[in-house]
């Protein structure tokens, strides 16, 4: 079955370090979707990519955080300066189109410890 | 604001007991609804949705959820859980305006042995 893959799986920074996350959707998927989960609480969308670009990035905090997805494939999510705030899970999805008739996909996530 | 609510944020049980994990969405008109589930360790997994027609719609490993759009409401299901269903349950609801897939806050879920 295919996967989203994510990397790091976890991560430890200190405060007002650089830290940046990847991730490789489904081959085929055109859209893709960063997810942060803080501990206790659901997924909440930062970023969405069709193709290259974005569609919407209204809840991606633009002072610090910033993503792309160059050529339309993989897509790197960066967080600068780290603050002790932004210790969640990060999430990455994708699906073949941006309606939800063929399912979002996720992959296991990374683990941002800021300290 | 759009959302969705999952009433209980944790619920324990022993095994064969039944299931019931309340879920609201705030949305009006056509919205597509899902719940998912993340064991321990895994990343999120498609339990089940509904789009459209029968209001009672039938996931995997034994789930089913029932849509009552006028209670804006789609209650996950399950009449005998087994220790392997320990996981955080997530319900989740899609607006085609927003094109943005919203989650609940999630209901932990332990089941005894």
């Amino acid at each position: 079955e295919a996967e989203v893959a994510q990397s790091p799986r976890y991560k430890i920074t200190e405060k007002s370090q650089a830290v940046a996350f990847w991730c490789d959707p489904i081959s085929g998927h055109a859209t893709l979707y960063w997810y942060r989960q803080i501990l206790g609480q659901g997924p909440e969308l930062l970023v969405q990519f069709q193709d290259e670009s974005v569609v919407d990035d209204s809840q991606l905090p633009k002072d610090r955080f910033s993503a792309e997805r160059l050529k339309g494939v993989d897509s790197t999510l960066k967080i600068q300066p780290a603050e002790l705030g932004d210790s969640a899970m990060y999430l990455c999805a994708s699906s073949y189109d941006r309606t939800t008739n063929y399912g979002y996909t996720f992959g296991s996530g990374t683990r941002l410890t800021v300290v | 604001a759009q959302s969705v609510s999952q009433h209980n944020h944790h619920v324990i049980l022993s095994e064969a007991a039944s299931l019931e994990l309340g879920c609201n969405y705030s949305y009006g008109g056509t919205v597509n609804l899902f719940w998912y589930v993340q064991y321990p360790g895994q990343h999120l997994q498609l339990l089940l949705k509904y789009f459209s027609g029968d209001p009672l719609v039938k996931g995997i490993k034994g789930f089913e959820a029932e849509f009552i759009k006028s209670k804006f409401s789609f209650n996950l299901r399950k009449p005998s859980v087994q220790w392997s269903d320990t996981a955080e349950y997530f319900c989740a609801a899609y607006k085609a305006a927003g094109n943005k897939l919203t989650f609940g806050g999630g209901t932990r879920v332990l089941v005894k042995p």
